[in-house]
């Protein structure tokens, strides 16, 4: 199936951890992104990268780092994990850069941090 | 499996006309959520309108409503005197109950003036 997948769906860890969310699309896309939903269900882009480059880097903390080891893989990294990090995490991918590029998405990763 | 679909890929209108964006999914669940997710230029993702399942009453947000047809999986989005800054993508998504989101193609709306 062509599609943006995210491993793992669910997320468990205690405060301090260092945890990985990865992020694989096949659709030959060469845009991808991480976005974080918040409680209200309001979804903030956190990273972009186009073709394994850093293009958007929204203010995240310095804890969260992505890593694109090549353009179909967008994978996010989170150290010294605190409370406020759970939420759902958002991959998605497009064609191309632009504004009107339409996305797709994964189906998201709930990390929960106790 | 669970889908979402938006058969529309693209859509426009003149400014202060009445618009629909149509939606349909794919569930064997009961109870869950549905939501409209307007995408600006800025790429972020700003919820429009959610409706839950069981409420058989359309959620209405300002100019923006719903029409919810549950026996038929249908979600349709209606925005009233359509304005320039609706201009932008529009994501239909379903909530299932392992609290995953399952999103549609969306779709591409311009409001010409």
């Amino acid at each position: 199936d062509t599609a943006v997948s995210q491993t793992p769906k669910y997320l468990v860890t205690q405060m301090g951890n260092d945890k990985s969310i990865k992020c694989e699309q096949n659709l030959g896309h060469d845009t991808m992104y991480w976005y974080k939903q918040d409680s209200k269900k309001f979804l903030k882009i956190m990273f972009s990268y186009n073709n394994k480059e850093l293009i958007i880097n929204e203010t995240v903390p310095n804890r969260f780092s992505p890593k694109s080891p090549d353009k179909a893989h967008l994978n996010l990294h989170i150290n010294s994990l605190e409370l406020g990090d759970s939420a759902v995490y958002f991959c998605a991918s497009s064609p191309l850069a632009g504004a009107n590029s339409p996305l797709h998405f994964g189906n998201g990763t709930r990390l929960t941090v106790t | 499996a669970q889908t979402v679909t938006q058969s529309q890929p693209e859509m426009s209108v003149q400014e202060a006309e009445t618009v629909t964006l149509s939606c349909t999914y794919d569930t064997s669940e009961s109870n869950y959520y549905l939501f409209w997710y307007k995408q600006p230029p800025s790429r972020q993702m700003i919820l429009v309108i959610r409706q839950e399942a069981y409420k058989q009453q359309n959620a209405t947000e300002n100019r923006f409503s719903v029409n919810f047809q549950k026996a038929a999986k249908s979600f349709s989005l209606k925005i009233s005197d359509s304005q320039l800054g609706d201009t932008a993508m529009y994501f239909c998504a379903f909530l299932a109950l392992n609290y995953q989101l399952i999103w549609g193609a969306g779709t591409k709306l311009i409001i010409k003036p």
